[in-house]
């Protein structure tokens, strides 16, 4: 079975500062795809980034990287010079592919607040 | 790019009614579609995969008797909640792609049922 978690459910941060939201899996698909996604009070779902299991490098999207452990299973989200703009909902999600219908599960979140 | 809408944004309805949620590709054509519920403070949670063309494939637990879903294109899903009642309150979300590519997500519709 495949799972995603989060374990801090809220985390504080300084505005400028940098953060890393945790996120780990279990999987036990060679295959699969890893992303993170920030739900603002709107509710709407924005991608961030988003990391393949065979990509060797780290992914990078302007301020977000993600952490990218393979052996640890572990796809961190780091966020540079945090902004108040930043303050929201983040999940961290899993696409498993061996299935075949490239279904999605998400983790239950973390609520980032950062602080002027 | 990659623009999801969903229709309408918010509906409150009374018990018993059905209720009909629109989720459009504006700019690519999606052979799959998902729809989710989120309550409040939680995390997304499967309902169906929508394949255009065939039935919907419901989760665990999700009644599809309930929640009638079509995909009758490569740009339009709809999620039909059935005689709702107060219990089907929820955010409702869709995610559109081109089946192995990056989902993305519609605005959400938000469900009240008196």
């Amino acid at each position: 079975a495949q799972k995603i978690t989060q374990t801090q459910p809220g985390m504080f941060v300084q505005e400028k500062e940098a953060v890393t939201l945790d996120c780990t899996y279990d999987t036990s698909d060679q295959s699969y795809g890893l992303f993170w996604y920030k739900q603002p009070s709107s509710g709407e779902m924005i991608f961030l980034i988003y990391q393949g299991s065979y990509d060797e490098q780290n992914a990078t999207e302007g301020r977000y990287s993600l952490n990218f452990q393979k052996a640890r299973k572990s796809a961190n989200l780091v966020i540079s010079a945090s902004q108040l703009g930043d303050s929201a909902m983040y999940f961290c999600a899993m696409r498993g592919e061996a299935s075949g219908t490239y279904k999605y599960i998400f983790g239950t979140g973390t609520r980032l607040k950062v602080l002027a | 790019g990659a623009v999801v809408s969903q229709h309408p944004s918010w509906v409150i309805c009374k018990s018993g009614t059905s209720v009909k949620i629109e989720c459009r590709s504006l700019d690519f054509q999606a052979t799959t579609m998902f729809w989710y519920r989120q309550f409040p403070k939680q995390s997304l949670m499967l309902m169906a995969t929508s394949n255009e063309g065939s039935k919907a494939t419901y989760e665990q637990g999700v009644e599809k008797d309930k929640f009638l879903i079509n995909h009758a294109s490569l740009t339009l899903s709809t999620l039909t909640v059935t005689s709702a009642h107060p219990e089907d309150s929820s955010f409702y979300i869709c995610s559109a792609g081109l089946f192995t590519d990056t989902q993305y997500f519609g605005p959400g519709t938000r469900l009240t049922v008196l």
